[in-house]
């Protein structure tokens, strides 16, 4: 089954602590990117790779962090310099970078930090 | 920089009734996408435009590409409870790396 998977669904956290929520994808697919969503709101992005060992800033990339070392995997690190950091994190990759392609979602990590 | 609104935010039609929603984006578009978003649930791709002027079909839904190509409409036929939830459009951007996404036309549907 090919896909896109996202652990744990649901994370909580103290403020002042960092957090990595993980992202895989056995697509072969080559970009990945990283978006929050907060209710009600659309989607925003936060950080996005095209290929191995190369990412770039999104919209919204202060104070998270990412690495690409293989191209199953985008692990995003919610640092505790992002001010607001309680949202629903959403994960997706295409077969390629440029827009033309359809990105595919995993089911979403929603963090509550208090 | 680019911006793609969505025009209503959220509409609540009684089960049988039509429903539309508009896209619309600041600048010129080579494609369009339309993503669907079940309560709870994460984006799910429906459909790519590419012509100006396009329609296509998925059995209740149509979806056109405008003219210009500067906006889009999804229109559904007669709701059914099934169709619930949040229509993103995502356009783009001009760098051709990334998309932006609209913001999002929440449907609620009254059986």
């Amino acid at each position: 089954d090919g896909g896109i998977t996202q652990s744990p669904k649901y994370l909580f956290r103290k403020e002042g602590q960092n957090v990595t929520l993980s992202c895989e994808q056995n697509l072969n697919h080559d970009a990945m990117y990283w978006y929050r969503q907060d209710p009600g709101q659309g989607l925003r992005l936060i950080y996005y790779s095209q290929i191995v060992n190369d990412f770039q800033k999104g919209d919204i990339a202060e104070g998270y962090s990412v690495s690409r070392e293989k191209k199953e995997s985008f692990p995003l690190t919610v640092t505790s310099a992002q001010k607001n950091p309680t949202a629903f994190y959403l994960c997706a990759s295409s077969t390629s970078g440029t827009s033309g392609y359809e990105q595919y979602f995993g089911p979403g990590t929603r963090l509550t930090v208090t | 920089g680019q911006q793609v609104m969505q025009i209503p935010q959220y509409q609540h039609v009684q089960e049988g009734e039509d429903f539309t929603t508009y896209c619309n984006s600041s600048t010129t578009l080579s494609n369009i996408q339309w993503y669907k978003q079940r309560p709870g649930g994460h984006p799910v791709f429906l459909i790519q435009l590419v012509k100006s002027g396009e329609v296509k079909k998925q059995k209740r839904l149509t979806f056109q590409f405008g003219e210009a190509k500067k906006n889009s409409s999804l229109h559904i036929t007669a709701t059914q409870t099934t169709d619930v939830g949040t229509y993103f459009c995502a356009g783009p951007r001009s760098s051709g790396d990334k998309l932006t996404f609209g913001t999002g036309t929440r449907l609620a549907v009254r059986p």
